[in-house]
């Protein structure tokens, strides 16, 4: 079985600077999906980014990147130049790129990053 | 606009009674899911639909009742036999692998 780990329960950053958030991943899948999720204090899930496991290149948007490292079953997400408005639940998940009844996210227990200002 | 609705947003309900969550899609999403987060924890699947009258269950369906008679529409309903259902609870939709997109989000609270 497929399994997410954030082993960062809480993480702190000053406004304006940069965040790494980790995730690692175990799976004997070769085909997947990696996303990362924003839950902010209104409780909704927000999709920051995904990565699919079969383009090398590392998804990018905007303020937001991942570092994802296949052979590691890491999966990062950088945060650059941090605003407020950023503070929130972050949760890293993982989907099997196979479809059917495999469909369903997997996600690991959350990061709750605070931006100082 | 295009998007993912829940009612209520906030739900109360008796010992012994059965609710039911609001879930509606106009994505034309394809697959819709429910989950349940409780309190400094991660997200749990109870149902998911890929197709209209089908629906299977997640990690953690007992308690829960789901139909798809439309496919715009997923209600879930928390039966009696839930001993534990305060928590909130999410929905989502999918198409592919563009990721699942959340609705609001309802929280149940048992009195």
């Amino acid at each position: 079985a497929q399994t997410v780990t954030q082993s960062q329960p809480e993480m702190s950053v000053q406004e304006a600077e940069t965040v790494t958030l980790s995730c690692t991943y175990d799976t004997s899948e070769s085909d997947y999906y990696l996303f990362w999720y924003k839950q902010p204090p209104s409780r909704q899930m927000i999709l920051v980014i995904r990565q699919e496991a079969y383009k090398q290149q590392n998804a990018t948007e905007n303020r937001f990147s991942v570092n994802f490292q296949k052979a590691a079953k890491s999966f990062s997400l950088k945060i650059s130049d941090s605003q407020l408005g950023d503070a929130a639940m972050y949760f890293c998940a993982y989907r099997s790129g196979y479809g059917g009844a495999t469909n369903k996210l997997i996600f690991g227990t959350g990061t709750l990053l605070a931006v100082q200002p | 606009d295009g998007g993912i609705t829940q009612s209520p947003k906030y739900l109360f309900r008796k010992e012994g009674q059965n609710v039911t969550l609001s879930c509606e899609q106009n994505l034309n999403h394809d697959a819709m899911y429910w989950y349940r987060q409780d309190p400094g924890q991660g997200l749990r699947l109870i149902y998911y639909s890929q197709i209209v009258n089908d629906f299977q269950k997640g990690d953690i369906a007992e308690g829960y009742s789901v139909s798809r008679e439309k496919k715009e529409s997923f209600p879930l309903t928390v039966t009696s036999a839930q001993k534990n259902p305060t928590a909130f609870y999410l929905c989502a939709s999918s198409l592919g692998g563009l990721g699942q997109f959340f609705g609001p989000g309802t929280r149940l609270t048992v009195l």
